[in-house]
C-alpha cells in the first residue's frame, strides 16, 4: 500500500465552478500535512499547510481528518490559472516527505 | 522562503557518462536534499546532504551512483555517474524551513540519456 495515495483524476471543471478531492495516508503518526502545486516542467511549489482545525487561504480551504487518515482541498471559484497537478504530502515530523502521486485539474472557458 | 537555483537547467547527455548538478540556495540551511522525479511520476526522494557529514541515502540509491558533496552551507552537488537511459527524469534539490517542515524546491534539472 502506498504511503500516500490520491485520485489522479483529471478533474475537468468550468471556470467558476468549485472542485474537491482528497488525499488518503497510511501512517497514523504523520504529524505534517502540506499541499503542494506543480504545473507542467515546473518545480512543486508550496500552496499551503494543512492544520488540524482547517485553515482557508483565499478560494483554497484544506481540512486534516486524522480519525479518517485523509487530507482534502477545495478550490471555490475556479479560474483557468488553478490548471495544475496538486500534490498531497505528508511527513512524520522528520524531514522526510512522502508525496502522492498528483491530482490534475484543468479549468476550462 | 529560500531562492533556490540549478544548474544546468538542462542537459542531453550520452549513455555511459556524467553529469554533476549544482544546486546553490541564497541562505545557510543545514540540510538540503536531492529528489528524482521520473516521468509521470511524483518525487522520490535521493539523499539528505547535511554539511559536513556524508549524505544519506534512500533505499535504492548508492553513494557510487549518485556520489554528492556538500561543501559549505549554501550549496551542494550530486552527480549521476554512469548513466543510462533510466537515469532520464527531473533531477531537484530543496531545502527545509525547520520550524514548519515546509520545503522549498530548486527549478529542477532535466536530464535525458540516449
Amino acid at each position: 500500500r502506498k504511503e500516500v495515495e490520491q485520485d489522479p483524476g483529471p478533474f475537468n471543471v468550468p471556470e467558476g465552478a468549485t472542485v474537491a478531492f482528497n488525499c488518503t495516508y497510511s501512517n497514523s503518526a504523520s504529524q505534517s500535512f502540506f499541499w503542494y502545486r506543480q504545473d507542467c516542467r515546473k518545480e512543486p511549489k508550496l500552496l499551503m499547510s494543512v492544520y488540524s482545525s482547517g485553515n482557508e487561504d483565499g478560494r483554497f480551504t484544506a481540512q486534516l481528518n486524522r480519525a479518517s487518515q485523509y487530507i482534502s482541498l477545495l478550490i471555490r471559484d475556479s479560474k483557468l490559472s488553478d490548471s495544475a497537478t496538486y500534490l498531497c504530502v505528508v511527513t512524520d515530523g522528520d524531514y522526510k516527505l512522502s508525496f502522492g502521486a498528483g491530482t490534475t485539474v484543468t479549468v476550462r472557458a | 522562503s529560500a531562492v533556490i537555483s540549478q544548474k544546468p537547467s538542462r542537459d542531453i547527455c550520452q549513455r555511459g557518462t556524467s553529469l554533476t548538478i549544482q544546486c546553490q540556495v541564497d541562505s545557510q540551511v543545514t540540510m538540503m536534499f536531492w529528489y528524482r522525479q521520473q516521468p509521470g511520476q511524483s518525487l522520490t526522494l535521493i539523499a539528505t546532504a547535511n554539511q559536513g557529514s556524508e549524505a544519506t541515502y534512500e533505499s535504492g540509491f548508492v553513494i557510487d551512483k549518485f556520489p554528492i558533496s556538500r561543501p559549505n552551507l549554501t550549496f551542494s552537488t550530486l552527480t549521476v555517474s554512469n548513466m543510462s537511459p533510466e537515469d532520464s527524469s527531473i533531477y531537484l534539490c530543496s531545502v527545509e524551513d525547520r520550524s514548519s517542515y515546509e520545503q522549498y524546491f530548486g527549478p529542477g534539472t532535466r536530464l535525458t540519456v540516449t
